[in-house]
């Protein structure tokens, strides 16, 4: 059974730091480019990232790019998302998704909560 | 950047037939993919590339795709089907995915 899990959300300040986490299992991690997703509370879905299976690919939304890293270490089966500088507007449930063929988010994980807040 | 358009809201009775529209520039060129979302609960996809359906998804659910249009169609719907529902693409020009901006489906 796939299964993906994040971890790392919380409250933050203004201009800080935090770096989310995602764990897979029941699937064959360095097969798969993978992707983060946020919700905004009340909000629509909004793509953050996506890195190839080899790490060789990697894009960022406008809105994140410069100030957001996302990696992978498919030895430990598991997502990250480094994100820096963060903003008020980037409080919202992140999703970690797996890609599947044709550009699908095909699994997602149950999400973890960023609030960004003095 | 590439807009993805829905609709914010439709509303059906029971066992009638829910159209939910995406409109795109020249979207029939594209791969659409479609998501249903639950109160508190992660997206799942129930239609991808155009009109194919994930295992698991009942028949009811089906899309289509031509020029500046995608829809996602429900037949027969039940009170579970109530949620909301994204559409989705690649977009190449940028290489961004893009999620439409969703619909709340009702059931009256």
């Amino acid at each position: 059974e796939v299964q993906l899990v994040e971890s790392g959300g919380g409250l933050v300040k203004p201009g800080g730091s935090l770096r989310l986490s995602c764990a897979a299992s029941g699937f064959t991690f360095s097969s798969y480019s993978m992707n983060w997703v946020r919700q905004a509370p009340g909000k629509g879905l909004e793509w953050v990232s996506s890195i190839s299976s080899s790490s060789s690919y990697i894009y960022y939304a406008d809105s994140v790019k410069g100030r957001f890293t996302i990696s992978r270490d498919n030895a430990k089966n598991s997502l990250y998302l480094q994100m820096n500088s963060l903003r008020a507007e980037d409080t919202a449930v992140y999703y970690c998704a797996r890609e599947g063929a044709g550009g699908t988010f095909d699994y997602w994980g149950q999400g973890t909560l960023v609030t960004v807040s003095s | 950047s590439y807009v993805l358009t829905q609709p914010p809201s439709v509303s059906v009775a029971p066992g009638q037939t829910a159209r939910i529209t995406c409109g795109g520039n020249n979207i029939g060129s594209k791969s659409v993919h479609w998501y249903q979302q639950k109160p508190g609960q992660a997206p799942v996809l129930v239609v991808y590339d155009d009109s194919d359906r994930p295992s698991g998804i009942p028949e009811r659910f089906s899309g289509s795709n031509s020029g500046n249009t995608a829809t996602l169609t429900i037949s027969r719907v039940e009170a579970g089907d109530e949620a909301d529902y994204y559409c989705q693409v690649w977009d190449s020009s940028s290489d961004h995915y893009v999620f439409g901006t969703g619909t709340k489906v009702t059931v009256l």
